[in-house]
């Protein structure tokens, strides 16, 4: 069974400190979306990272893709209370139409 | 901006009832998926629907649940008896390739009493 470890599941830091969130496997995937969720809310997809050792930037967000495409991270600088959420890493599988979810990181950045 | 919508937005039912949820995905979708999340746990895969359908189904999506397009539009999941334990939030979700961009609904929370 394909999984998803993302790590860690909770964290809760102070407005300005950087932060960076893991998702790992041990497949590969041909594609990894994080997606951000808000209470009450569906997930909303901040980025697809397709090739190994890819890097994508979204402001003070940073994705990085595994040379391997096995893991993923994100990486948030300077973190502000807007970026609280839970966030989601989902593998996609060219044979499989299901996306592999991760548990999910639950993200608080106080004031 | 065009958008997957999800009614009713919060159903309360007493165990052993049928409930049907329903969603518009995005006009120009394909793939259509129904997820659901426990309050405070991961999402989970639930069913996917292609070409008129089911394409895949997780263990969760028993002999219990079921999922139509009746009319082109309407993408629906039914809960034919359901139990405590299905009360959770329910999101609908539809895709242009399956392994794109999922756009997800607003989701519907269900309480089963």
């Amino acid at each position: 069974t394909q999984l998803l470890e993302q790590s860690p599941q909770f964290l809760s830091i102070q407005e300005g400190e950087n932060l960076t969130v893991y998702c790992n496997s041990s497949s590969v995937f041909s594609s990894l979306q994080w997606y951000r969720q808000e209470p009450g809310e569906g997930p909303v997809l901040l980025v697809t990272v397709v090739t190994g050792g890819e890097v994508k930037k979204l402001k003070r967000l940073t994705f990085q893709f595994g040379d391997a495409r096995k893991d993923s991270s994100l990486h948030i600088t300077a973190a502000q209370p807007g970026d609280t959420g839970l966030y989601l890493c989902a593998g996609a599988e060219d044979s499989n139409y299901q996306l592999i979810w991760g548990a999910g990181t639950k993200l608080i950045i106080k004031p | 901006e065009p958008e997957v919508t999800q009614t009713p937005s919060h159903q309360v039912t007493q165990m052993g009832q049928e409930v049907i949820l329903r969603c518009v995905p995005i006009s120009n979708h394909l793939y259509f998926y129904w997820y659901r999340q426990i309050l405070g746990q991961k999402v989970e895969f639930l069913v996917s629907f292609y070409n008129n359908e089911i394409s895949e189904k997780s263990e969760i999506f028993d002999d219990q649940f079921s999922v139509e397009r009746p009319d082109g539009s309407n993408f629906t999941l039914k809960i034919r008896s359901t139990k405590l334990e299905d009360s959770a939030m329910y999101f609908c979700a539809s895709n242009i390739v399956s392994s794109g961009e999922l756009f997800f609904g607003e989701g519907s929370r269900l309480t089963v009493l």
